[in-house]
């Protein structure tokens, strides 16, 4: 397996632009996290999901921030407008199941909003 | 929301020396995992630790499970140059939803050939 693929690697959009970024977790894993990461807050779990379902979304900053997971394969997360103060390292990871602890990272969407 | 406090934010030392970093909470977690991040990369799993007094090492690197579950170390002996990167906690509660990982706010370390 090729792992986590993230794409795109970098984005740099202007403000009030929509941004979507992109995850296919590693086959067969249950479980796939978007964290944020800045140099201010280190790595914030925004959302997760369990076979597709949102689980828990309570860290996601704001309503402009949304995520879907449309089949065990994909995920996106979307941030429409963008603000400035979203640029950041996105990161997807996924994990095989509950009991499994390790998280499996992708390389991460630097995204600059400027 | 829940918190892990890691520490020291950041260190500067010379090749061959032991490092030691921490991880504290205010909540009782299940497992205590290290992450090792590298510049341009995502963080890939060190150790993990599954019980309350566990010691588990990994070459150089040992980590210990704190006895009262809410913190641990990580302990990385005789650095090299390669050990640069940012070191980081993670903790995973089993009550409820099991998936959850938190991570502390991370170590840099910067060691000097």
């Amino acid at each position: 397996d090729a792992g986590v693929i993230q794409s795109p690697r970098h984005e740099v959009t202007e403000m009030g632009q929509e941004v979507t970024l992109r995850c296919k977790p590693i086959s067969g894993h249950d479980y796939l996290f978007w964290y944020r990461q800045t140099m201010m807050r280190g790595l914030e779990l925004l959302i997760y999901f369990n076979n597709n379902v949102p689980i828990d979304d309570s860290g996601m900053p704001e309503d402009r921030f949304s995520a879907k997971m449309p089949n065990a394969s994909f995920s996106t997360l979307k941030i429409q407008p963008s603000e400035p103060r979203d640029s950041a390292v996105y990161f997807c990871a996924s994990k095989q199941n509950s009991m499994n602890t390790e998280a499996f990272f992708g390389q991460g969407t630097r995204l600059t909003v400027v | 929301g829940q918190q892990l406090n890691q520490s020291p934010q950041s260190m500067f030392i010379q090749e061959g020396e032991d490092v030691s970093m921490n991880c504290t909470s205010s909540s009782i977690f299940n497992t205590w995992l290290w992450y090792k991040q590298d510049p341009g990369e995502g963080p890939v799993l060190l150790i993990a630790l599954y019980k309350a007094g566990e010691l588990t090492s990994n070459g150089r690197l040992t980590a210990q499970f704190g006895i009262t579950r809410k913190d641990s170390f990580l302990n990385i002996s005789a650095s090299i140059p390669s050990d640069v990167g940012i070191y980081f906690c993670a903790g995973q509660q089993r009550s409820g939803n099991t998936g959850k990982l938190i991570f502390g706010q991370g170590t840099t370390l910067q060691v000097k050939p």
